[in-house]
């Protein structure tokens, strides 16, 4: 069964401090992966995703992810960390089968940004 | 586009009323999830309907939680009778039909808390 992992619980940089958000996956075939944004009292919005192809994948917000096969990662990274990242990230699996457009979340990354 | 639209935003109810929330998806997108956010359990999906149709209830609780879609605008989520336990932030998301893992767009979800 497909899984997600994400083993920070809390995270904590400093404002312009580069970022990386760690997120690992158990899936059988080549993944469909997300990476979603909750900031507080909100919904959850799509910062990127990878299907297939470069497995450097490029988001909003000046986001990014590789996708490593042989780690079977999909680590999400930012260089500068602005004020206004605060919130909670979440990682995704697509999951196969009767519900093709069914999500797997991980119990997600609460990050906090020093000034 | 007003995005997705969710109602009530608050809820409060003592235990063993009936609770009813509702959902508008953006217009034209055939699928449809309720998701259930706690501290303890994280993201989980509830139900998924596509073109109207429930796919996968799987991860209904119980007995007590029902979900009905008359139409492609409008979606409920009931919960008969209510319990403490269930608690929690409901969000719905829609997502453009015939695209596998099209991009799911979250409502702002509706804060359940009952007493």
């Amino acid at each position: 069964a497909q899984s997600v992992t994400q083993p920070d619980i809390h995270i904590t940089v400093s404002e312009g401090a580069s970022l990386e958000l760690r997120c690992n996956y158990s899936y059988g075939a080549t993944p469909y992966l997300f990476w979603y944004v909750q900031s507080p009292g909100q919904g959850l919005q799509l910062l990127l995703k990878y299907f297939s192809g470069d497995t450097l994948v490029q988001g909003i917000k000046g986001f990014e992810a590789e996708f490593k096969r042989s780690q079977s990662s999909f680590n999400l990274r930012k260089p500068s960390v602005h004020w206004s990242d605060a919130a909670e990230y979440f990682c995704a699996v697509g999951a196969e089968g009767g519900a093709t457009n069914k999500l797997i979340f991980g119990t997600g990354t609460l990050l906090a940004v020093q000034p | 586009d007003a995005g997705v639209i969710q109602s009530p935003r608050h809820e409060v109810t003592e235990m063993g009323q009936e609770v009813t929330l509702r959902c508008k998806p953006i217009s034209g997108h055939n699928s449809l999830f309720w998701y259930r956010q706690t501290m303890m359990r994280g993201l989980e999906l509830l139900i998924y309907f596509n073109n109207n149709v429930p796919i996968d209830d799987s991860g209904m609780p119980e007995d007590r939680f029902s979900a009905k879609m008359p139409n492609a605008s409008f979606s409920t989520l009931k919960i008969q009778p209510s319990e403490p336990r269930d608690s929690a932030v409901y969000f719905c998301a829609s997502s453009p039909g015939g695209v596998t893992f099209g991009t799911q767009y979250f409502g702002p979800g509706t804060r359940l808390l009952v007493l």
